[in-house]
């Protein structure tokens, strides 16, 4: 079983969805839990931050943490074309030195 | 653009070979980290540099080893290339030393093909 279990999809969705993308984890010692969005042919860029449990909303995005779960969210309001891209969730314990990814989830958004 | 910089961008070579990657940090971030994108493994972290010196290591290859330069530029050298190694190849940086929250802004990567 990997550290972080993430359903590679591809998600197709119409514009204007609601977006939801999730990921699974085993190490309950995981405190910081991050979103990255990557485009095609493109690096990773960091689009969310969470430490611990709860919510943070930024715009139209939105990441929830469940750690009693093991489980973590991200939510796109309003999906755009351009949200289009592949999503990667990320996990660590202290450092950026020592994150776990997810697979990925290829979410397409058809205007 | 994240401002960092990897050179080159495509690199096809043959296995037993060896390959030098290059990676330039945004102006200012001390730190670099190289990570390894393949389908089957997902993005992993290798190494990381601070300011010259090592700081932590990853899931690197014996055959793999990097270093940072006094003007913070960072190589990847991959060596007795085998077809697994075909991978994307990315160079991130952050300004200090990693900590948890910091920003990581990574480098749009070397697609590595092995044949």
């Amino acid at each position: 079983q990997k550290e972080v279990e993430q359903d590679p999809g591809p998600l197709s969705v119409p514009e204007g969805a609601i977006v939801s993308l999730n990921c699974t984890y085993s190490n309950s010692a995981f405190q910081y839990f991050m979103w990255y969005r990557q485009y095609s042919r493109k690096g990773p860029e960091l689009l969310m931050y969470t430490y611990s449990s709860g919510n943070k909303e930024d715009g139209r995005f939105t990441a929830q943490v469940d750690k009693s779960s093991k489980y973590i969210s991200l939510f796109i309001r309003d999906s755009q074309p351009s949200d289009s891209a592949t999503y990667l969730c990320a996990m660590s314990l202290y450092n950026n030195n020592d994150m776990r990814f997810g697979a990925g989830t290829r979410l397409t958004v058809k205007p | 653009d994240s401002g960092v910089t990897q050179t080159p961008k495509h690199l096809i070579t043959a296995t037993g070979q060896r390959v030098t990657l290059r990676c330039s940090p945004r102006s200012g971030d001390l730190s670099v980290y190289w990570y390894q994108q393949s389908l089957d493994q997902g993005l992993q972290f290798l190494i990381q540099y601070y300011n010259g010196e090592e700081r932590a290591k990853g899931n690197i290859l014996e055959r793999f080893s990097a270093q940072q330069f006094p003007d913070l530029h960072s190589e990847l050298n991959l060596s007795s290339l085998e077809l697994g190694d075909s991978a994307l190849y990315f160079c991130a940086s952050s300004l200090y030393t990693g900590g948890a929250g910091e920003t990581q802004y990574f480098g749009p990567g070397t697609r590595l093909l092995v044949l």
